[in-house]
């Protein structure tokens, strides 16, 4: 099946850094991505989507400058969490869509980033 | 624009028993609805997809129904294990939204041994 792998799983940093998250399909090529913010015992949000060779479109709410979103390959997007404060520690899920099979997502196990 | 709900919010049964989760969403314009498992801490695992076309969908010890029209669907979880503690999470793609999934808050479900 078609797996969906995100690095790191959990990182711990400090006030003011930069944090990136990877997420990669491992055997499919995605031409969207999708980055997920849940917050405890609440759905999954979605934060933007992202397409490959293009900017990400961000769901309203969304600092774009903060969360910056890149999409360099069809198997390929980053995260990066820029000048990270503790309100951003969450848990961040990303997910894949086939290009062959648009109508279904695969996700990603999920990162947990702590701000201290 | 659509909205998912999901009753109740937690659920804890004594091993064994068979139980249903609930669903609903506002618009009945789907392009399929999708049942999720999260283990605490954890990613997804889709379970079930059934798609707008068909009334329910089953694998294993899961059987998973939709009803269109009153924007219902239902995730019956038969002799149930404390293996099927998790979080249970309901999606749907909706026509409104572009491809997009839209979520419900899940269900946490406890099967005490």
């Amino acid at each position: 099946g078609a797996v969906v792998s995100q690095h790191p799983s959990r990182v711990i940093c400090k006030s003011g850094t930069s944090v990136k998250i990877e997420c990669r399909s491992l055997d499919f090529q995605a031409t969207t991505m999708f980055w997920y913010r849940q917050f405890p015992k609440k759905s999954l949000m979605l934060m933007a989507t992202s397409n490959e060779g293009s900017k990400a479109t961000y769901e309203q709410g969304v600092e774009k400058d903060k969360f910056l979103i890149n999409h360099a390959s069809l198997t390929l997007s980053t995260l990066t969490v820029t000048s990270a404060h503790p309100e951003d520690s969450s848990f961040y899920i990303c997910s894949a869509r086939d290009l062959r099979v648009p109508e279904t997502q695969y996700f990603g196990p999920g990162t947990r980033l702590l701000v201290l | 624009k659509q909205e998912v709900t999901q009753i109740p919010a937690a659920l804890s049964v004594p091993e064994g028993e068979n139980l249903v989760l609930n669903c609903s969403f506002t618009d009945s314009a789907i392009y399929n609805l999708q049942w999720f498992r999260q283990d605490p801490g954890k990613g997804l695992t889709s379970l079930l997809l059934i798609q707008s076309s068909q009334r329910e969908q089953t694998s294993g010890r899961l059987n998973a129904s939709l009803d269109k029209s009153s924007g219902r669907s239902t995730l019956y979880i038969a002799a149930s294990q404390p293996g099927d503690s998790a979080t249970y999470l309901c999606a749907v793609r909706s026509m409104d939204s572009n491809y997009q999934l839209i979520w419900g808050a899940g269900t946490k479900l406890i099967i005490k041994p």
